[in-house]
Formats: C-alpha cells, structure tokens, sequence
C-alpha cells in the first residue's frame, strides 16, 4: 500500500514557466488537499476536493489550479510560476469528514528562479 | 475566513521539562487533530479530539478539546530528545475544510 505518491520530489523552474504537480492515492479517500510549506512556517490551504468532479479554493489559490477527474488523482498546475511560489508542497487524502486522520506525501520542494 | 492561530512558535526546553502548546480558532470546530512533523519530514498524524471537553492521552502526551470546541492543547511531559520537531493543530469544520496552525517548533537541549 503506497498511500500519498507525489511527483516530482524536487523541480527548479524559470520564472514563466509552468508545471504540474502529481499527487496519487491508492486508498480511496474522497477527500483530498493540496498544502503549501514556506519555511519555518505553517501549512496553507491552496485547493481541496470532496470527490471525483468536485474541487473548491482554500486560503491561498491565487496561481494554481487543479482537477479531479478521478478519485485516485488530484494534480496542481501552476501557471506563470513567480518567485513567490518556491515552497514545499504537501498532498493530502483522509477518508471523508468525521473521525479520519490525513494522511500526507513526501513533499515536492519547487525553486522559482 | 476560518483561522487557526497556535502559541507559541517556537519553545526551547531542558531535556527532561515539560511543553506545551496551544490552538485557538476563530470559529467552533467539528473536530481538530494534532500532527507532528520532523525536520526535513512530512506531517504525521497523532491524534484527533471530537468532543467537547475531551481529553486523550498517549504516554507522555496529554491532549485537551475546549468546552466550546474552539482551542486545544498539547502538553508533553518530561520531553525527550526524540519530540522534537513541530507540532500543528488543524480544525475541521463540518463542510471538510482543514485549517492548519502555524505550528510550535520544539527544541530540545540534551
């Protein structure tokens, strides 16, 4: 059982460019969540989805976009990558609301230059 | 928006003291969870509380839920080089959004 699989663990992109991140589940989970870690500080919310078809903006969405075609991925894409988007991203999947702990990926450390 | 606000960001202790952190959140949670991350790491998940006035122990962590589902705690006692790392709340509402704390960076001098 692999959990949360994110590809690729580290990216170093031009300012301008574009790239998407892959996030997979092989769990089952309907709910999954996209997390950006600057350093020393906390997780924020770019997107989440409650299911296959269903994606809605967290705290922070402004550059990034995402689909949920299936229930098994959940990809980031950033467009017109700036500075401001070097950070670790962090992928997510619980079960469902209620009494489920999340479960994370390893990260993917992306540098904008 | 709903936010969760953690204290204090960073605590610096003795081997062998007690920690402690707090969560707070702007509006009434349905449920929160504590996780731990390890320098380098990815979050990983301890515990989650759910009802109000709830305690749970796990050796030496002791975790509290507010009366009115709003902050939360996490003490550790006699902390042990192996805690340290950063600690992060996250509130859950009803509609499936999870809001992370900032997070209590924990050191801990041998």
């Amino acid at each position: 059982n692999a959990g949360v699989t994110q590809t690729p663990k580290f990216r170093i992109l031009k300012i301008g460019q574009s790239m998407t991140l892959q996030c997979t589940q092989d769990m089952n989970h309907n709910y999954m969540y996209w997390y950006r870690q600057d350093p020393g500080m906390g997780l924020k919310l770019i997107y989440y989805s409650v299911g296959a078809g269903i994606t809605d903006k967290g705290e922070v969405p402004n550059g990034y976009n995402v689909s949920r075609s299936t229930t098994e991925d959940f990809p980031l894409r950033l467009e017109l990558a700036a500075p401001s988007q070097t950070s670790v991203y962090f992928c997510a999947s619980r079960p469902g609301t209620g009494n489920t702990e999340a479960f994370f990926g390893q990260g993917t450390r992306l540098t904008v230059v | 928006g709903q936010q969760v606000m953690q204290i204090p960001q960073y605590q610096h202790v003795q081997e062998g003291e007690d920690f402690t952190t707090y969560c707070n959140s702007s509006t009434t949670l349905s449920n929160i969870q504590w996780y731990k991350q390890r320098p380098g790491g990815h979050p990983v998940f301890l515990i989650q509380l759910v009802k109000s006035g709830e305690v749970k122990k796990q050796k030496r962590l002791t975790f509290q839920f507010g009366e009115a589902k709003k902050n939360s705690s996490l003490h550790i006692t006699a902390t042990q080089t192996t805690d340290v790392g950063t600690y992060f709340c996250a509130g859950q509402t009803n509609a499936g959004k999870s809001t992370f704390g900032d997070g209590t960076t924990l050191t801990v001098k041998p």
